[in-house]
Order: structure tokens, then C-alpha cells, then sequence
């Protein structure tokens, strides 16, 4: 089958690193993805994983482990325009597989 | 150059209308990806064209929906007889090539059947 599991809702201050948790079961894998959705808009592209390891990006971060199905997406110095829902999602064979995606807010 | 672009951005329909949904992807992208999303819930997977062919049709959730890419370019998501339980954010993505290239959402159509 095919899970993907990652807390419905963080909180977060300005200026301060927060860690997003995904962990994931799917048929076939072919990389991770993580997406930043602010309300009422498109999916947009943060990062992309398809060896263990960190990708560094700016102020985002994102790690993966095929062993453990796990993946993090890490946020540094964050700002309130950081506030969105963030979108974990495992490629499978031809097509992307969404968690529900974190709501993050981030306050003053 | 231009993004992912959906028309309508917004549709209200009856129930048992049917709807049309277009997608335009960027120009040059040969993979094209249909998506449905729920309020409070992530996209969930509809369909794949590689070019003119649907490669992937396993998310199309009962025969009342159906897709065509008739060039390899522009897309239509079509729904006959709308349910209420249809509503939602029609999601378009586009990929250039290869497998590990990324998916570019467009703005999305949202539905509403009433």
C-alpha cells in the first residue's frame, strides 16, 4: 500500500529552525519531493531527494533515508511569509504521492 | 517564460452538469498531470499523459471522468453528470522529460457543484 504520514500542524517563531517529519511507504520509489503551498494557491517546488543524505538549499534543508522511509524538511531563520502548508511526496512509478501536508505558522 | 496556466479559475456548475477544465503546461514540458485537492488534504493523483497518450489513468475515480491531450500540449479534464462530492481544486502539473525532472503545478480550477 501507500502511506505518507507527517504532523497535521506546527508552530513555529521569526528567526527560529523548525523540522517538518515525513515518513512514507509507497510502491516503487523514485525520489522525494517536498512542496510549500500557501493557502488558496499552487503547490510550489522546495526540493527534491533521490539519495540519502541533506540538499541544502538557502534557509531550507531536506534529508532523506530510503532505508527508514523517512525524510525531513528543515527551515532555518524563519520568516512569517514561511507560514503555509508544506507538502511531502514520494515519486512512485509515474506519478507523485501527497501526504496531507504540515501547516506551519510561524509567529512574531 | 510562461507557467502552467488552468481556465477557469473558478467554475460553479449544477449537479449532473458536465464541466470542462483546460490546462495549458509550459511550453516544451512532454509529461502533463491532472491532480484533485481537497480542502485540507494534499493533491491527490488523477491521471498521466506522456505526450498525446495517458500513461496513467489509475486515479480517475469512476468513468464519469476522462481526460484527452489530443496534440501533446494542451489538456481538458472532462466530468459528465457532477456530483456534489466532486468539488474541488482541479490541480495541473507539467514535467519536462525525464523522470526526476520536477512537476510545476498551475493555479488550479476550483469546483463547485451545487
Amino acid at each position: 500500500g501507500q502511506n505518507i504520514d507527517q504532523p497535521t500542524e506546527m508552530t513555529a517563531t521569526e528567526g527560529a529552525i523548525v523540522q517538518i517529519n515525513c515518513t512514507y511507504q509507497t510502491s516503487g520509489f523514485n525520489g522525494l519531493f517536498w512542496y510549500q503551498q500557501h493557502a488558496g494557491e499552487a503547490p510550489t517546488f522546495l526540493s527534491y531527494n533521490v539519495l540519502d543524505g541533506l540538499e541544502e538549499k538557502g534557509r531550507f534543508s531536506s534529508f532523506l533515508s530510503r532505508s527508514k522511509g523517512y525524510s525531513y524538511l528543515l527551515l532555518k531563520e524563519l520568516q512569517m511569509k514561511d507560514s503555509a502548508s508544506y507538502l511531502c511526496a514520494p515519486r512512485g512509478y509515474n506519478k507523485l504521492i501527497f501526504g496531507a501536508g504540515t501547516r506551519l505558522a510561524v509567529h512574531p | 517564460g510562461a507557467g502552467v496556466s488552468q481556465t477557469p479559475s473558478n467554475k460553479v456548475t449544477e449537479k449532473g452538469k458536465y464541466v470542462e477544465l483546460r490546462c495549458d503546461p509550459i511550453s516544451g514540458h512532454t509529461a502533463l498531470y491532472w491532480y484533485r485537492q481537497s480542502l485540507g488534504q494534499g493533491p491527490e493523483f488523477l491521471i498521466y499523459f506522456q505526450g498525446t497518450g495517458a500513461a496513467d489513468d489509475s486515479g480517475l475515480p469512476n468513468d464519469r471522468f476522462f481526460a484527452v491531450r489530443p496534440e501533446g500540449s494542451v489538456s481538458t479534464l472532462k466530468i459528465q453528470r457532477t456530483e456534489r462530492g466532486d468539488s474541488a481544486v482541479y490541480l495541473c502539473a507539467s514535467r519536462l522529460a525525464g523522470l526526476t525532472d520536477t512537476q510545476y503545478f498551475g493555479p488550479g480550477t476550483r469546483l463547485t457543484v451545487l
